[in-house]
């Protein structure tokens, strides 16, 4: 069955540094992967989508994802965090039904 | 930039009552879906609907929800005796065409059952 595992239930880094959200993805097939950012009380945004291609994705607000295939990880990056990054992040797997299966989410706190 | 919408962005219902969730998917979108977040809790998935039938739905979406597309524009959630337990944020989503496509969400709307 398919399924997402976001290890990191909570990350705390400070404004300015870089971040890593960690994503490993269980799929028997090409996934199609995606990243999205709920702040609190707010819907879902979509940071990033990896369908096929160039493996290292660019998304908005500067973020990234590198797909690697032997690892079954997505993860997320971005290179100096602003504390209106501040939010829950999900990664998810589009699935072969077409529905999306999310993970549990990693919720981003920024130190001043 | 055409976007999915919710309505009400927020619920408050009795405990057995009726509830009926809103949704206007993108115009020219051929798949729907339901989704729901318990609070602190991950987005799971409840139905996908296409071409006026329910195409998947999960353990979740029991006898107690169904779906509707009444008039060609909006797509309903309905809960017909609400429970404590279904309180929680519902996200529609639409769908333009095939699995290569990107799933767009609506803002949500928050069921409160007392």
């Amino acid at each position: 069955a398919q399924s997402v595992t976001q290890p990191d239930i909570h990350i705390t880094v400070s404004e300015g540094a870089s971040l890593e959200l960690r994503c490993n993805y269980s799929y028997g097939a090409t996934p199609y992967l995606f990243w999205y950012v709920q702040s609190p009380g707010q819907g879902l945004q979509l940071l990033l989508k990896y369908f096929s291609g160039d493996t290292l994705v660019q998304g908005i607000k500067g973020f990234e994802a590198e797909f690697k295939r032997s690892q079954s990880s997505f993860n997320l990056r971005k290179p100096s965090v602003h504390w209106s990054d501040a939010a829950e992040y999900f990664c998810a797997v589009h699935s072969s039904a077409s529905k999306i299966i999310f993970g549990s989410g990693t919720r981003l706190s920024i130190r001043p | 930039e055409p976007e999915v919408t919710q309505t009400p962005s927020h619920q408050v219902t009795q405990m057995g009552q009726e509830v009926i969730l809103r949704c206007v998917p993108i115009s020219n979108h051929l798949y729907f879906y339901w989704y729901r977040q318990i609070l602190g809790q991950k987005v799971e998935f409840l139905v996908s609907f296409y071409n006026n039938e329910i195409s998947e739905k999960s353990e979740i979406f029991d006898d107690q929800f169904s779906v509707e597309r009444p008039d060609g524009s909006n797509f309903t959630l309905k809960i017909r005796s609400t429970k404590l337990e279904d309180s929680a944020m519902y996200f529609c989503a639409s769908l333009q065409s095939g699995s290569l496509n990107e799933q767009f969400f609506g803002p949500g709307t928050r069921l409160t059952v007392l």
